[in-house]
């Protein structure tokens, strides 16, 4: 069965960088796209960005852009989001998600809290 | 990116029917036929609900609709259960590869 599987939570410092892993079983990983969205305590989703899992190519929110970098390791099945300059403010959930095609979003992980703070 | 605008909250008794309204602009919402929504119960991963504006994923209940017109989208959940509370979520392409979700609607069911 299609499972995401995401690295455990993490306390970073302001400035700071965090690097969360997304660990993809039971598809064809570089058949699919990887989409992170992250989510502040009680504040909607956010997309971040996404990573053609085949190709590598990515697009970025341009809230994030000068800060995220997403890649893939094909060899692991497994999609990375790095987020560098850490503030308060990125304390969050962060999701990754399998789009399918359109709109499809089928499958997300479990999430992976990122905490800032001094 | 702006956020779809929802309400923030929607409410309704057992057995009835609510609509949940997804508002974007002609550069995404109506732009597109890549509507989602999305149910998630506090402390879990989003669940997808519908996808392309008004497909139904294998799994999800014919309770769920989704509709659009123009720059709205909307939810409609038909024979409301108690299980159904939960925020939802919608999201939509934006162009150039980029999606937007909305500002979520918390559903209490009465």
């Amino acid at each position: 069965q299609v499972q995401l599987v995401q690295s455990g939570a993490e306390v970073k410092k302001p400035g700071a960088s965090v690097k969360v892993s997304c660990k993809a079983s039971g598809y064809t990983f570089s058949s699919y796209n990887v989409h992170w969205v992250r989510q502040a305590p009680g504040q909607r989703l956010e997309w971040m960005g996404r990573i053609n899992a085949g190709n590598g190519n990515t697009k970025y929110s341009q809230k994030f852009q000068d800060r995220v970098t997403i890649t893939r390791d094909t060899s692991a099945s497994t999609a990375y989001m790095d987020l560098s300059s850490l503030r308060s403010e990125d304390t969050a959930v962060y999701y990754c998600a399998r789009q399918v095609a359109g709109s499809l979003f089928d499958y997300w992980g479990q999430g992976t809290l990122v905490t800032v703070s001094p | 990116q702006s956020a779809l605008t929802q309400p923030a909250s929607v409410s309704g008794s057992p057995g009835q029917s609510i609509t949940i309204s997804c508002s974007g602009t002609s550069t995404d919402v109506g732009g597109y036929n890549y509507v989602s929504w999305y149910q998630q119960h506090p402390g879990k991963a989003p669940k997808l609900m519908i996808y392309d504006v008004s497909k139904r994923p294998s799994g999800v209940s014919n309770r769920f609709s989704g509709s659009k017109s123009d720059n709205t989208a909307s939810l409609t959940i038909s024979g409301l259960q108690a299980e159904d509370e939960a925020d939802y979520y919608c999201s939509s392409y934006a162009g150039s590869s980029t999606w937007v979700f909305g500002g979520g609607t918390k559903l209490t069911v009465l």
